[in-house]
């Protein structure tokens, strides 16, 4: 099993729709937990971090964790197709970060 | 601006002949770490740095060396690499780093190595 498990996609949506990206983990020690959003040719840069359980919101990002299920959670609102990139969820390791596979998001006009 | 650069960013070489990939920041950040990323797999990383003339291997070290000679620098260097080190590249760099640390890991654009 792995560390971190995402769901590879594509997640197709039109533009002004609420978008879901999810995430489950499997070792409940650690606390950190991050989105990192990738475009096309780019590296991975860092959308929000969240510490334990509960949510965190940034303007149209909101970030949850669910520590009794092991969920991790990013809802977008009101999608723009310049939200369209790959999304990966990581959590804080011993000296790394452990990424889920990320899920391809792709928001149409 | 702040940011981590990589070089080169495209690469094709054939097996056995050695080869670096260059990564510099100019954040003055202490840790710095290699990931190589792979479809269905992610992100996974290579070997990472703390500082100085620290290093320590990550996941997947196997094949790879890393330097840290100065506080800006930390090369990848595959001295013989093979078809199954083709991949995506990335450098990161931090502030610091730690289990409770939440400083955010700066990644370069990437580097793509293929190995024939």
């Amino acid at each position: 099993q792995k560390e971190v498990e995402q769901d590879p996609g594509p997640l197709s949506v039109p533009e002004g729709a609420i978008v879901s990206l999810n995430c489950t983990y499997s070792n409940s020690a650690f606390q950190y937990f991050m989105w990192y959003r990738q475009y096309s040719r780019k590296g991975p840069e860092l959308l929000m971090y969240t510490y334990s359980s509960g949510n965190k919101e940034d303007g149209r990002f909101t970030a949850q964790v669910d520590k009794s299920s092991k969920y991790i959670s990013l809802f977008i609102r009101d999608s723009q197709p310049s939200d369209s990139a790959t999304y990966l969820c990581a959590r804080r390791g011993f000296q790394k970060l452990v990424f889920g596979t990320g899920t391809r998001l792709l928001v149409s006009p | 601006e702040a940011q981590v650069t990589q070089n080169p960013r495209y690469l094709i070489t054939v097996t056995g002949k050695k080869l670096t990939v260059t990564c510099s920041q100019n954040m003055n950040h202490e840790y710095m770490s290699w990931y190589r990323q792979d479809p269905g797999l992610g992100l996974r990383q290579i070997y990472y740095s703390m500082n100085v003339e620290v290093t320590d291997k990550g996941d997947v070290p196997e094949g790879y060396k890393v330097s840290r000679k100065e506080k800006r620098n930390f090369p990848l260097i595959l001295e013989s690499p093979s078809p199954n080190q083709t991949s995506l590249y990335f450098c990161a760099s931090s502030l610091q780093s730690g289990d409770s640390s939440n400083q955010p890991q700066h990644f370069g654009d990437g580097t793509r190595l293929s190995i024939l």
